[in-house]
């Protein structure tokens, strides 16, 4: 089992409605938790952290963390084209150090 | 803009030469990383050095030597590397690296010849 997993994607959405991205990890003992968007040729620039179980909620964006299932996830709402992009999972693990595991990422088409 | 800049931004090498990539960050934080992109995956991590310290070296070839001269900037040495080292080499910033999200520059491609 990969340690952050991520479906692949692509996720195509229609303008104006809401995307969802799911990420499962496998270490029990993680708190702490992004999101990354990472455009094409660009680096990764961080859109939300989360560490307690629940929702938080960042303008159009929502990240949602369940720690007893191991997921977390990110709601777009009122997608925009401009939200075309890779969306990157990111867990901190604690074992052997806080190390940084990336999911593969979600590639997220929005269609206008 | 970004507020951790990496030069240069690209860089075309020979497998025998030494080349040396450049991060710095003035934003008071005390944990800098160095990843490797490959086109359509995640970022590897590579190194982790906190306070100044090496914290975490994810058993890089020696052909890569990290150098953190001091809080603010961080450096990595490159010395006879091989066709498949060709990435996007991106360095990340953080106020802590227990708990903190990180900050990435925009990175410096590099292929190698």
């Amino acid at each position: 089992q990969k340690e952050v997993e991520q479906n692949s994607g692509p996720l195509s959405v229609p303008e104006g409605a809401i995307a969802s991205l799911n990420c499962t990890y496998s270490d029990r003992g993680s708190q702490s938790f992004f999101w990354y968007r990472q455009y094409s040729g660009k680096s990764p620039e961080l859109i939300m952290s989360i560490y307690s179980n629940g929702d938080k909620e960042d303008g159009r964006f929502t990240a949602q963390l369940n720690k007893a299932s191991q997921y977390v996830s990110l709601l777009i709402r009122d997608s925009q084209p401009s939200d075309s992009a890779t969306y990157l999972c990111a867990v901190i693990l604690n074992t052997g150090g806080f190390k940084t595991i990336f999911g593969a990422g979600t590639r997220l088409f929005v269609k206008a | 803009d970004t507020e951790v800049t990496q030069t240069p931004k690209h860089l075309v090498m020979g497998m025998t030469n030494k080349k040396s990539l450049k991060c710095e960050q003035h934003m008071g934080h005390r944990a800098m990383y160095w990843y490797k992109q490959k086109a359509k995956k995640p970022p590897e991590l590579m190194f982790v050095y906190s306070y100044e310290k090496l914290s975490i070296n994810e058993s890089v070839p020696s052909r890569f030597s990290p150098e953190c001269p001091n809080s603010s900037l961080l450096n990595l040495h490159l010395h006879a590397l091989q066709p498949e080292d060709s990435a996007l080499y991106l360095c990340a910033s953080s106020q802590g690296h227990s708990d903190q999200p990180q900050h990435f520059g925009d990175g410096t491609r590099l292929s190698i010849l």
